[in-house]
């Protein structure tokens, strides 16, 4: 376990509905990620939050995905008007990022998203 | 943007004997290489990672290998155990700066 928690674990729904996920970071973790894995692939990066700011977005973030950190500790990624296309793996990471270290990613167990 | 290849897809050894997992990588800015484990049903766990400045690091019967020249880099598992079976992803990244770039994996299985 590696202190990133995300809820639910497993979510049906089906097509054009909208779903939104959670992400709990590793409590002093400034740094949090999504990323989105399909089956037999690597995770592809999503978007990333320094406290509440949202830093960067990958072009694979469509304009039906939106995610937010408002206080700058839990996250959640919503998705509107799911698609089947939208059927994956989706994970959170959190990091500490201290002056120029380089940061070290932590995953949470993820969050399958199966749209019928 | 950075690419990451990874090979092979997959890799079938048994007990006891040595696994490697090979990376290249395309941005030669990138300065961070982790690997991480992914096991059924779980996120990707951090098993060691090296730094541009460094060639080799080590850790029990893990290490991993860079060559910045070549623009690769490797996993070496020894003595490897049925626990080890799982796939493998490496990534990269231009450390602080952001988001890891990940290859497509490596299902590892270790026959007893």
């Amino acid at each position: 376990d590696t202190g990133v928690s995300q809820d639910p674990r497993h979510k049906i729904t089906k097509r054009g509905q909208n779903v939104t996920f959670r992400c709990d970071p590793i409590s002093e973790h400034n740094r949090l990620y999504w990323y989105r894995q399909t089956l037999g692939q690597g995770p592809e990066f999503l978007t990333y939050f320094q406290n509440e700011a949202q830093l960067e977005k990958s072009r694979l973030l469509s304009d039906r995905f939106s995610a937010e950190r408002p206080k700058g500790s839990f996250s959640t990624l919503e998705i509107q008007r799911t698609e089947q296309g939208d059927s994956a793996m989706y994970l959170c990471a959190s990091s500490l990022v201290v002056a120029s270290t380089n940061e070290k990613l932590f995953f949470g167990s993820g969050t399958q998203l199966s749209v019928l | 943007g950075e690419n990451v290849e990874q090979h092979p897809s997959t890799l079938s050894v048994q007990e006891g004997d040595s696994a490697v997992i090979k990376c290249t990588y395309s941005d030669s800015a990138s300065n961070y290489f982790p690997w991480y484990k992914q096991e059924l049903g779980k996120g990707p766990q951090l098993i060691i990672d090296i730094r541009s400045n460094v060639g080799e690091k080590k850790d029990q019967r893990i290490a991993v290998t860079l060559n910045k020249t070549a623009k690769h880099f490797s996993l070496h598992i020894t003595e490897t155990q049925p626990e080890d079976s799982a796939v493998y992803f490496c990534a990269a990244s231009r450390g602080s700066q952001g988001n890891l770039i990940f290859g497509k994996g490596t299902k590892l299985s270790v026959k007893p």
